[in-house]
């Protein structure tokens, strides 16, 4: 059935080091990727999309990379910062379905002093 | 700001009582989306709207939960006779445009409790 989820549920990265949150997805149909930030208390906050056209797009200190072979998605974040502590979450949205998007279950991103 | 706000930011109820979520959608944006979100899991489609049409319900659990758009812009969620399952954040979303392959806007949501 169509899933999106995480390799690891935490990650701790020291503060200035790049951080790579992974993503497995199932569902080939699949066209339009999301990664979300959602910090305590508050909604997602979009960070950056990929569609299934591309196999990398970079944004502010935030980079995507799409694996179709293997069905993967990674976020990579350099120079971690402490506000980029919160949990991760990568979403997708098969294609010809207008509405939802599928999120996996997260990546709580910590950040070491 | 110009995000999506939604009212009230928590509700307390007692099993049994009805409640009404409201989201004001970022201005000009078509598409509404409600997502239910349990502690520590990603969010979960509820329904969708397009301007003031209701065009996917399926993720509504039962038929306790109703939501309507009835002008095209503000919506509410409203759930029934509440169930202590209902406990859960509920999200609102918008989008520009109709169709998928773009991103949707969240806000902060409304963190429901059932008593």
């Amino acid at each position: 059935g169509e899933s999106v989820g995480l390799h690891l549920p935490t990650l701790s990265v020291q503060e200035g080091d790049n951080s790579i949150i992974n993503c497995a997805y199932s569902n080939s149909a699949s066209d339009y990727f999301i990664w979300y930030k959602q910090e305590s208390g508050k909604g997602p906050q979009f960070i950056i999309d990929i569609r299934s056209n591309m196999d990398k797009r970079q944004g502010q200190r935030v980079t995507v990379l799409l694996n179709k072979t293997v069905k993967h998605l990674s976020l990579q974040i350099a120079a971690t910062q402490p506000g980029d502590s919160a949990v991760y979450f990568c979403a997708e949205n098969p294609m010809n379905r207008d509405d939802k998007i599928i999120f996996g279950k997260g990546t709580r991103l910590h950040i070491l002093p | 700001g110009a995000g999506v706000s939604q009212s009230p930011r928590y509700k307390v109820a007692k099993r049994g009582q009805d409640v009404a979520l409201r989201c004001d959608p970022i201005s000009g944006h078509v598409s509404l989306f409600w997502y239910q979100q349990a502690l520590g899991q990603g969010p979960e489609f509820l329904t969708y709207f397009q301007n003031e049409a209701q065009l996917d319900k399926s993720g509504l659990p039962s038929d306790r939960f109703f939501a309507e758009r009835p002008e095209g812009s503000v919506s509410t969620l409203k759930i029934q006779r509440t169930q202590q399952e209902d406990s859960a954040v509920y999200l609102c979303a918008s989008s520009f445009a109709e169709g998928g392959n773009q991103p949707q806007h969240f806000g902060d949501g409304t963190r429901l409790s059932i008593l």
